[in-house]
């Protein structure tokens, strides 16, 4: 699978939208783009996955750029429960039910 | 119900104790992962179940042992573990089709070895 490169923490203002961006420039065109998030204590948890278009759903959308290098999670209108670990990772076929978790992005919503 | 549940969620063990953790899943998931999660890391896959068959073992050492006694009930037996085995144990579950699917994690198993 792509290897993916999350900036190691960022700060988001509660209330304004939080922009996670990850770099996947080795993706190849059957991986997908998934995104969970860990808040402390808890179990990861599934937020959104793409392909190739933009996705959105009740928790966040998704942009995947069109050379699918990139890609940025967005929650539109961060809350104080938003602050947890954001992984980006990147899956294919090959890898069949084998997630890979990389570091991922602290995020820290402040009032 | 989108749950998966762990029990215990904490356990203190002694490096000749055998325990097991325990988890459940009522989605009709057919795939079942425990992970470790060692403080401030990232979680790491250990083993997948699917179709209540072990298909994937990342080397984990043989005192970790293993279970799928039917498609919603995993468990993990644990015999003469290091003190270094101490972490946060993690469950999923997901459909068990090989693209597109999400994977449902449990709270974990908070495991200290004394």
């Amino acid at each position: 699978d792509a290897k993916t490169t999350q900036p190691t923490s960022m700060d988001c203002a509660e209330g304004r939208a939080a922009n996670l961006p990850c770099n996947h420039s080795t993706i190849s065109g059957n991986e997908y783009v998934y995104w969970y998030r860990q808040i402390h204590s808890q179990g990861p948890q599934y937020i959104i996955h793409g392909l190739k278009n933009n996705e959105t759903n009740e928790m966040a959308s998704l942009i995947i750029t069109e050379d699918r290098k990139s890609s940025t999670l967005i929650l539109p209108h961060a809350t104080l429960r938003d602050t947890a670990v954001y992984y980006c990772i990147v899956k294919g076929r090959a890898a069949g039910n084998k997630l890979t978790f990389g570091g991922g992005t602290r995020v820290l919503v402040k009032p | 119900d989108t749950e998966v549940t762990q029990t215990p969620k904490h356990l203190v063990m002694g490096m000749t104790n055998k325990k097991s953790l325990k988890c459940e899943q009522h989605m009709g998931h057919r795939a079942m992962y425990w992970y470790k999660q060692k403080a401030k890391k990232p979680p790491e896959l250990m083993f997948v179940y699917s179709y209540e068959k072990l298909s994937i073992n990342e080397s984990v050492p043989s005192r970790f042992s293993p279970e799928c006694p039917n498609s919603s009930l995993l468990n993990l037996h644990l015999h003469a573990l290091q003190p270094e085995d101490s972490a946060l144990y993690l469950c999923a579950s997901s459909q068990g089709r090989v693209e597109g699917h999400e994977q449902y994690f449990g709270p974990g198993t908070r495991l200290t070895v004394t």
